[in-house]
């Protein structure tokens, strides 16, 4: 079966100070991987997703970027971080085809002091 | 563009007592429709999905939802509530173009008290 990890669980992280939060999939093969935060407890907005090894798409610009080194892996990063970066970060996977169920990992909370 | 709303921040509900979660949607072409369900601090967890055939759609810890397309809604029933069904809601619809990315509505926040 297929899952999904997520880390660091929880991070305090101090303004101006680089991020790089990590995602892995197991399982599976050739996955779309995404990256949505969730800010207050509720919306949820789909910062990056990746079809492929080195293929980003960046939904809103930001502070944060996104990588794909390998297959099962999706790395979120920030050279500098903002008061505004504080959220709940959630990485999902899906299967390629069309009309398949997203799965979410655990979520890691970053809190930018 | 693809879009979802959820009418309301939060239903309120009797243990026992039939529960419906809204959710309307906006797309162009066929919907590609979800919802998941979110605890405390925890990730979303798929419920269900429709994507084409029957119109209600039967998914985790029974719930279902029905798909009404001249309404353009996908409303998340449960016929008996569960206290422990109390966590947050999401709708959320297929967006286009390409990545198989969701949208997802605001959400709504499920009370069940006993």
């Amino acid at each position: 079966s297929q899952t999904i990890h997520q880390w660091p669980a929880t991070l305090v992280q101090p303004v101006g100070s680089p991020l790089s939060l990590e995602c892995t999939v197991e399982g599976t093969s050739n996955p779309n991987l995404y990256w949505y935060r969730q800010a207050a407890g509720r919306g949820l907005q789909l910062l990056f997703y990746s079809v492929g090894i080195g293929q980003i798409s960046s939904e809103v610009p930001q502070n944060l970027s996104a990588s794909r080194p390998q297959d099962r892996q999706f790395i979120l990063s920030s050279k500098k971080l903002l008061l505004s970066d504080s959220g709940f970060y959630l990485c999902a996977w899906a299967p390629r085809a069309s009309g398949n169920t997203i799965y979410f990992g655990e979520g890691s909370w970053l809190t930018v002091v | 563009a693809q879009s979802v709303a959820q009418p309301e921040d939060q239903v309120n509900v009797a243990e026992g007592n039939p529960l419906t979660v809204k959710c309307t949607y906006s797309v162009s072409g066929n919907p590609y429709l979800f919802w998941y369900v979110q605890y405390p601090n925890r990730g979303l967890q798929f419920l269900l999905k429709y994507i084409t055939g029957d119109n209600l759609v039967k998914g985790s810890y029974g719930f279902e939802a029905e798909f009404n397309k001249s309404q353009t809604s996908f409303h998340l029933k449960k016929p008996s509530a569960l206290v422990s069904d109390s966590a947050l809601y999401f709708c959320a619809v297929r967006g286009l173009p390409g990545g198989g990315k969701l949208i997802f509505g605001q959400g709504t926040e499920l009370s069940v008290k006993p």
